[in-house]
Parts: C-alpha cells; sequence; structure tokens
C-alpha cells in the first residue's frame, strides 16, 4: 500500500458528461502530481500542485483542470468528456520536488467513456 | 514529449535468466529512476540512481548510468514469474517539478 488514496476505482460515463477524480495524497506529502495512462500514449504527466498551488502543467487539456485542497487533497475534474478521454488517472505524492524524491502512486481510477 | 525511451518495448524469458532493459533520454538529468506497474495497477518506486553515481544494487536490481551516453540500464537477476511486470524508467522535467515517464518494457517471465 502507497499510501496514496484514489477514488473512484472505475468509473463509466457518457460523452460530454464532466466527471470528478480525488485524490489524498501520503500523510506529509506536498506535492500531488496527476498521470493519464492509456495504451497509445503511455503516461503522460497532467499536472502538478505542490501545497495548494499550481507548479508545473503538462499534457493537460483545457477541458480539465484540478486543484489541491488545503488538507492537501487533490481533485482532478474532467468536463465534455470525448471516447479518447478513456484511460487510466493516476495521482502520485511525494514530500517535495520530484527531482530528488521517489514518487508513491495511487492505484489509479479507470475512466471509461461511452 | 518523452524524455525517457526504454528498449525494448517487450521482453519474455525463462524463471532464472537474467532480464536487461535500456533506457535512453534526451537532456541532461540530476538523477534517473525505475518504476515497475503489475498490469493495470499504480507504479511502484524501484530505485534512484542520482548523476555523480554509476552503478546502483538494490536487492536482485542492478542499474547502471551512463551520462556520457545519457543511457541507462535496470538488470534484474534470477527473474521470477512474480516480476513480469511493465518497467519505466523516469526523468525530471527541465523544470525539475515532475517526472517524465518512458512508454516502458513489459518483462514477461514463464515458469
Amino acid at each position: 500500500d502507497s499510501g496514496v488514496t484514489q477514488t473512484p476505482k472505475h468509473l463509466i460515463t457518457a460523452t460530454g458528461q464532466r466527471v470528478t477524480l480525488r485524490c489524498s495524497p501520503r500523510s506529509g506529502d506536498l506535492s500531488v502530481y496527476w498521470y493519464q495512462q492509456s495504451l497509445d500514449q503511455g503516461l503522460q504527466f497532467l499536472i502538478q500542485y505542490y501545497n495548494g498551488e499550481e507548479r508545473a502543467k503538462g499534457n493537460i487539456l483545457e477541458r480539465f483542470s484540478a486543484q489541491q485542497f488545503p488538507d492537501l487533497h487533490s481533485e482532478l475534474n474532467l468536463s465534455s468528456l470525448e471516447l479518447g478521454d478513456s484511460a487510466l488517472y493516476f495521482c502520485a505524492s511525494s514530500v517535495g520536488s520530484w527531482g530528488n524524491t521517489e514518487a508513491f502512486f495511487g492505484q489509479g481510477t479507470r475512466l471509461t467513456v461511452v | 514529449s518523452q524524455q525517457g525511451e526504454e528498449d525494448p518495448q517487450a521482453l519474455s524469458i525463462q524463471e532464472g535468466e537474467n532480464a536487461t532493459m535500456n533506457c535512453s533520454y534526451k537532456t541532461s538529468i540530476n538523477n534517473l529512476q525505475w518504476y515497475r506497474q503489475n498490469s493495470g495497477r499504480g507504479l511502484v518506486h524501484l530505485i534512484l540512481i542520482r548523476s555523480n553515481e554509476r552503478e546502483k544494487h538494490s536487492g536482485r536490481l542492478r542499474v547502471t548510468l551512463d551520462t556520457s551516453k545519457k543511457s541507462s540500464s535496470l538488470l534484474i537477476t534470477a527473474s521470477r514469474a512474480a516480476d513480469t511486470a511493465s518497467y519505466f524508467c523516469a526523468t525530471a522535467n527541465q523544470a525539475g517539478t515532475a517526472l517524465i515517464f518512458g512508454k516502458g518494457t513489459t518483462l514477461s517471465v514463464s515458469s
């Protein structure tokens, strides 16, 4: 158990809908990262938050947004969903900067858009 | 864009054999990390090697780093069926704030 909790584990929704994925980081970790994993694109970095502030952005679509709350949990909001958004979405956390510390991953949320 | 690229994409071996996976990256790094992912599960950190290190061991894992060639290798000795998984190398983005992963090597160990 990595200590990172993601909910829900599975989500099935229709095109055009909006969903929210939730992540609770390991106790004491200030950074939260979101990744999207699909067969064709591999593991894509979406966005990072550190202690409530956005720190880095990757290949995140404008239809996607995220935030980190004062209790350090994070939510990833996906709107106007398309079939191509079907993927595994991972949250990870670390104490500080990625560069020098390992990351702890949650078990992911499998999103299926139908 | 991908920073690290693993090679081969897929590897099939018998239990007891050694498995070697390679990773090449593009820009200078402070360190390089290797992760394992069992099918459909979250990634698990295996080892971190810093740019001033050439080799690091952890149990049956041996990682080497050649910064002049911008490459790293992960060796798993005496493989077991439980080692069946995808293996990813990861390096930090230019800002040093996020880990960028390669597409991984899928290892299959049969008994």
